[in-house]
């Protein structure tokens, strides 16, 4: 069966921290990948998207992924946490040959940034 | 830059009525999407709308949910006798042509039944 899963539900980190958002898929088929970011009050911003090529990719606002294959994963990551980062952000995955483009998400990681 | 809207922002009925969540696409957007978050869940997929038809709709979708697309511009969702858990937050989403392209997503509409 498709599935997303985002082992961590919470997660704090100080501001200036590095920060690590896992995602793990499982998906019979050749996977497209993203990652968005939901502020309270706002609708699903994608941050980045992998589809083929180069594994490790650039989002907005600083963050980056990369996808591995072998490990079935699609980890979020930023070298340096602002405050405005604290949101929820969910992984999600798409099937390739889907004619209809469906996304399946994970449970969602709720960051906590500290002063 | 374009967004997609939706409204109500927040609607509360009572179980058995009907509701309508109404969503504005991006306007040059051709397929459209409702999906569901019911508190402290995943965000689920519902259905898919190209060509004014549904292309794919999950198990939650039953009988008593339908879409539609009335002038071109508005999509909405009506759940025609709501229960108890069909309240969660609702999010529209669309996107243009082409299975790679990001779907763009509403600010959600939270449903209450009571």
């Amino acid at each position: 069966a498709q599935s997303v899963t985002q082992p961590d539900i919470h997660i704090t980190v100080s501001e200036g921290a590095s920060l690590e958002l896992r995602c793990n898929y499982s998906y019979g088929a050749t996977p497209y990948l993203f990652w968005y970011v939901q502020s309270p009050g706002q609708g699903l911003q994608l941050l980045l998207k992998y589809f083929s090529g180069d594994t490790l990719v650039q989002g907005i606002k600083g963050f980056e992924a990369e996808f591995k294959r072998s490990q079935s994963s699609f980890n979020l990551r930023k070298p340096s946490v602002h405050w405005s980062d604290a949101a929820e952000y969910f992984c999600a995955v798409g099937r390739a040959s889907s004619n209809t483009g469906k996304l399946i998400f994970g449970q969602g990681t709720t960051l906590q940034v500290k002063p | 830059e374009p967004e997609v809207t939706q409204t109500p922002s927040h609607q509360v009925t009572q179980m058995g009525q009907e509701v309508i969540l109404r969503c504005v696409p991006i306007s040059n957007h051709l397929y459209f999407y409702w999906y569901r978050q019911i508190l402290g869940q995943k965000v689920e997929f519902l259905v898919s709308f190209y060509n004014n038809e549904i292309s794919e709709k999950s198990e939650i979708f039953d009988d008593q949910f339908s879409v539609e697309r009335p002038d071109g511009s508005n999509f909405t969702l009506k759940i025609r006798s709501t229960k108890l858990e069909d309240s969660a937050m609702y999010f529209c989403a669309s996107r243009v042509l082409g299975t790679a392209n990001e779907q763009f997503f509403g600010p959600g509409t939270r449903l209450t039944v009571l």
